[in-house]
C-alpha cells in the first residue's frame, strides 16, 4: 500500500529539549516536504527536498532542521524546541509531473 | 510570488444541494498545478482533484470538478449533490512545476453540510 508514515503521532515535550520528527515513504518519490499547520493559517511549507542530499527552505523554515540521506526518509529536527512550534506536521510526497501529494496522517506537536 | 486566497472562512450548504468553494491564486510561473485537500474532523489530509495550468479541460472526480478559469486566476472547487460526509475542512493549494515543485496552501474553508 502506497503510503507516507510519521513518528511520533503526538508528543508533548519541554522547552530545549531536542526531538526528531520522522518520515518515510514507500513510493520511490523524489519529492518530500514539510508541513504545519496553524489555525486560520492553512498548511506552511517549512522545507522540501527535490531529491537525496537536496533540501531548501519553504516559508517557515526557521527553528527546523532536515536531512535527506535516503530517497525515502525525511526527517524533522527541531534542535531547541520553544512553544511557538506547538502545531500539527505534516510530511509529504510527491513526484514531478504527476498530480496528487502523499500525506502522512500528521504529528501533533505540544512544547510547553 | 505565490499566493493562494481562500474568502470563505465557513459555508453552510444543505444536503443534496451543490456547493461552491472560492480560491484565488497569484503566480508568475508558466507551469503550475492546482489542488484541492479535503480534511475531516479526523486531521488526515484527503486528496480531491488535481488540475494542471495547461489542462484544456476542467477537472472532474465524482462528484467533485474544479471550475479552473486561467485568465481570471480561479479554481473553485464544486461539490455536486452534497453529503453529510462532506462537512470538513478543505483547502486549495498550488505547486510551482516549472522546477522547484514548491506547494503553497491556502487558508482553508470549512463547510458545514445541514441536513
Amino acid at each position: 500500500e502506497a503510503q507516507v508514515t510519521q513518528n511520533p503521532r503526538y508528543l508533548i515535550t519541554v522547552t530545549g529539549k531536542k526531538l526528531t520528527v520522522t518520515c518515510s515513504q514507500n513510493m520511490n518519490h523524489e519529492y518530500m516536504s514539510w508541513y504545519r499547520q496553524d489555525p486560520g493559517l492553512g498548511l506552511r511549507q517549512i522545507y522540501y527536498s527535490m531529491n537525496v542530499e537536496v533540501t531548501d527552505k519553504g516559508d517557515v523554515p526557521e527553528g527546523y532542521k532536515v536531512s535527506r540521506k535516503e530517497k525515502r526518509n525525511f526527517p524533522l529536527i527541531l534542535e531547541s524546541p520553544s512553544p511557538n512550534q506547538t502545531s500539527l506536521y505534516f510530511c509529504a510526497s510527491w513526484q514531478p509531473n504527476t498530480g496528487e501529494l502523499f500525506f502522512g496522517e500528521g504529528s501533533r506537536l505540544t512544547v510547553l | 510570488a505565490q499566493k493562494i486566497t481562500q474568502t470563505q472562512p465557513g459555508m453552510f450548504v444543505q444536503e443534496k444541494e451543490a456547493v461552491t468553494l472560492d480560491c484565488t491564486y497569484d503566480t508568475s510561473d508558466p507551469s503550475y498545478g492546482l489542488f484541492w485537500y479535503k480534511q475531516p474532523s479526523s486531521g488526515e489530509m484527503i486528496f480531491l482533484i488535481y488540475q494542471g495550468s495547461y489542462d484544456q479541460q476542467n477537472a472532474t472526480e465524482g462528484r467533485y470538478s474544479l471550475n479552473f478559469q486561467k485568465a481570471r486566476k480561479s479554481a473553485n472547487l464544486v461539490i455536486s449533490a452534497s453529503q453529510l460526509g462532506d462537512s470538513a475542512m478543505y483547502f486549495c493549494a498550488m505547486r510551482d512545476e516549472t522546477g522547484g515543485f514548491k506547494t503553497i496552501f491556502g487558508a482553508g474553508t470549512r463547510l458545514f453540510v445541514k441536513a
